[in-house]
């Protein structure tokens, strides 16, 4: 979906680096999200934010931080990558209120992996 | 815990047919539910959702049908094209506003030329 960008969209780090995974949204949306995707685990929710000022930690939180720079734009860091971070990233946004749907809206994904 | 799976990993259907995939949940107070279609390379997209007071809803191509008493979702996509070839998620909420959705694991749906 071209609302919803994510930048690297690919990334090779070492061991130990920070990095930081950009996703910024076109469609307003109040709620953003960061998930992981693993084979044969799905999708995992790493953190959340409801609107600028709210961050919230979800399954698998350890190890990542985010920061909700305005409405449009969440990153996710890796503060010391490690190579079970290795995986495919996707950010998602939603606005329930005034969309009167849950439904949320993925961006194309990062694939990082971790030397 | 609380979960949501699918029945079967992968599913091959002849382009043309008509193709079921299945997701089993568990958790009695979800009251939402979206199928999600990823194609290789690319997001989750959405395909068609539905809400715990219908059992069934249509799109294009596309029915999802709602059995609460076994707790158990279906996404039925008609006359299979080669481009719905793709994993497909099943994903539900309980919880409207907050709406963390719970994802399954995916079933991978290949469409036989």
């Amino acid at each position: 979906d071209a609302d919803v960008t994510q930048t690297p969209r690919n990334r090779i780090t070492k061991t130990g680096k920070r990095i930081m995974l950009e996703c910024s949204q076109t469609k307003g949306h109040d709620r953003m999200y960061w998930y992981r995707q693993d084979p044969g685990l799905g999708l995992r929710l790493i953190y959340y934010s409801f609107d600028v000022k709210d961050i919230n930690k979800g399954e698998i939180s350890d190890g990542y931080s985010v920061s909700r720079q305005a409405q449009a734009k969440f990153s996710l860091s890796l503060e010391s990558a490690i190579p079970n971070q290795t995986a495919l990233y996707f950010c998602a946004t939603s606005d329930p209120n005034r969309e009167n749907t849950e439904t949320q809206y993925f961006g194309p994904g990062t694939r990082l992996l971790v030397l | 815990g609380e979960s949501v799976g699918l029945h079967l990993p992968t599913l091959s259907v002849q382009e043309g047919d008509n193709s079921i995939i299945n997701c089993a949940y568990s958790n009695s107070a979800s009251d939402y539910f979206i199928w999600y279609k990823q194609e290789s390379g690319k997001g989750p997209q959405f395909i068609i959702d539905i809400r715990s007071n219908m059992d069934k809803r249509q799109g294009q191509r596309v029915t999802v049908l709602l059995n609460k008493t076994v707790k158990h979702l279906s996404l039925q996509i008609a006359a299979t094209q080669p481009g719905d070839s793709a994993v497909y998620f099943c994903a539900e909420t309980g919880d409207f506003g907050n709406e963390k959705l719970t994802f399954g694991t995916g079933t991978r749906l290949t469409i036989i030329p």
